[in-house]
């Protein structure tokens, strides 16, 4: 079973704080590892993507990528009003290159 | 920048048509899919494509179908319409697959499909 987990939120952050945003999967075999940022009513648009197991790091955005513990992570420093958005986190589940297995996201509200 | 265009932003259809949803992407991708989104079930893959005229099930393909004629081009078939079908349908490309890794999903604006 193709699973990718997340917890759905709301994750409430205060403006200039850190947001961290998990995600665990369910197959050791999955290989490549996305976040994506969905504002309401529009598509998902990609944030970030990484490989390795470690830190990645992009301006404001970490993610982070435990293969042993199967799980990936997103950080989002200095959190800013317009951060406010779902993330949803997308995995190919198995290690296939035949399409991507996504969470349900998490709803992040950035507090000013 | 990678451009998929999805021919509708809304659409509303009957119950027992044929709908036709079409997206085109400019960068020369091996890739493209069709997804479904709901809310509450998230993201779910109908179909996907890795050469024209190839094409795979995803996780929810029934009571679809899809053409890939050329390369650019990947259309969502709706052969019968059902209200079950009312959904945000996301097409999205990607430039290569191999035997382990992905690159990433780029997706278009959406089409949101209403049955009545």
């Amino acid at each position: 079973q193709k699973e990718v987990e997340q917890n759905s939120g709301p994750l409430s952050v205060p403006e200039g704080a850190i947001a961290s945003l998990n995600c665990t999967y369910s197959d050791r075999g999955s290989q490549s590892f996305f976040w994506y940022r969905q504002y309401s009513g529009k598509s998902p648009e990609l944030i970030m993507s990484i490989y390795s197991n470690g830190d990645k790091e992009d301006g404001r955005f970490t993610a982070q990528l435990n293969k042993a513990s199967q799980y990936v992570s997103l950080l989002i420093r200095d959190s800013q009003p317009s951060d406010s958005a779902t993330y949803l986190c997308a995995v190919n589940v198995g290690g296939g290159a035949d399409g991507l297995t996504f969470g349900k996201g998490t709803h992040l509200i950035i507090q000013p | 920048d990678v451009k998929v265009t999805q021919s509708s932003r809304y659409l509303v259809k009957r119950t027992g048509e044929k709908v036709f949803l079409e997206c085109v992407q400019d960068m020369d991708h091996e890739n493209m899919f069709w997804y479904r989104q709901d809310p509450g079930l998230g993201l779910r893959l109908i179909y996907f494509s890795y050469d024209v005229k190839m094409k795979e099930k995803g996780d929810i393909p029934e009571g679809y179908s899809v053409s890939r004629e050329k390369k650019e081009r990947f259309s969502l078939i709706l052969e019968s319409a059902s209200t079950n079908q009312t959904s945000m349908y996301l097409c999205a490309s990607s430039l290569f697959r191999d035997s382990r890794h992905n690159s990433p999903l780029h997706f278009g604006n959406g089409t949101r499909l209403t049955v009545t």
